[in-house]
């Protein structure tokens, strides 16, 4: 166990739709990071936040926002949702140079 | 541009034998790379990691090489064993703590016959 929780495990939904997923990271990390694993993908990164300021950006579409809450749990919220973006959704945590991972949300998107 | 490059997808060997799963980076400024190992239906965990100041760091059966001219790493596993078969992810990083950044590969999957 990682101490990173991150829910729904898994959610699907239609086309078009808006869906938030929920991240806590571990005790005393300052830092959430979210990522994305399509098929045949390795861990594209999405966003980071740290003490509730966004810190960097990856390739993460203008579809997709998130925002990491004074408590420092983090929400992902992915809208106008389309087939390709079926994917596992990980979230990690970290204080020094390891990031620690959540068990992920696999969205599907039908 | 794929910075972080495992170029084998897939490994296959025989418990007890010596598992090396390889992976190599393009970017110069990359000073901590670490390996990280996921189940399925499972977050990646944390496997090891090691430091541009070193070239080599074990944590027993598990050991990492770093080879900076070749700007090349690999993981060993010694003996191989059945429940380490996963996905092994490659990472690599500058900068520390807030300010650092993990680029990963895409992962080989490692299968280790009985």
């Amino acid at each position: 166990d990682s101490g990173v929780t991150q829910t729904p495990k898994h959610l699907i939904t239609a086309t078009g739709q808006r869906v938030t997923l929920r991240c806590s990271p571990r005790s005393g990390d300052l830092s959430v990071y979210w990522y994305q694993q399509s098929l045949d993908q390795g861990l594209q990164f999405l966003i980071q936040y740290y003490n509730g300021e966004e810190r960097a950006k990856g390739n993460i579409l203008e579809r997709f926002s998130a925002q990491q809450f004074p408590d420092l749990h983090s929400e992902l919220n992915l809208s106008s949702l389309e087939l390709g973006d079926s994917a596992l959704y990980f979230c990690a945590s970290s204080a020094i140079n390891e990031q620690f991972f959540g068990p992920g949300t696999r969205l599907t998107v039908l | 541009d794929q910075q972080v490059k495992q170029n084998s997808p897939s490994l296959s060997v025989q418990e007890g034998r010596i598992s090396i799963l390889n992976c190599d980076y393009t970017n110069s400024m990359f000073d901590y790379f670490l390996w990280y190992k996921k189940y399925p239906a499972e977050g990646p965990t944390f496997l090891i990691s090691i430091s541009s100041i070193k070239d080599k760091n074990e944590d027993g059966r598990f050991t990492v090489f770093l080879n900076k001219s070749a700007k090349h790493l690999s993981l060993h596993i010694v003996p191989s064993q059945p429940g380490d078969s996963a996905v092994y992810f490659c990472a690599a990083s500058y900068g520390t703590g807030a300010n650092s950044k993990l680029t990963f590969g895409k992962g080989i999957t490692l299968s280790v016959r009985p």
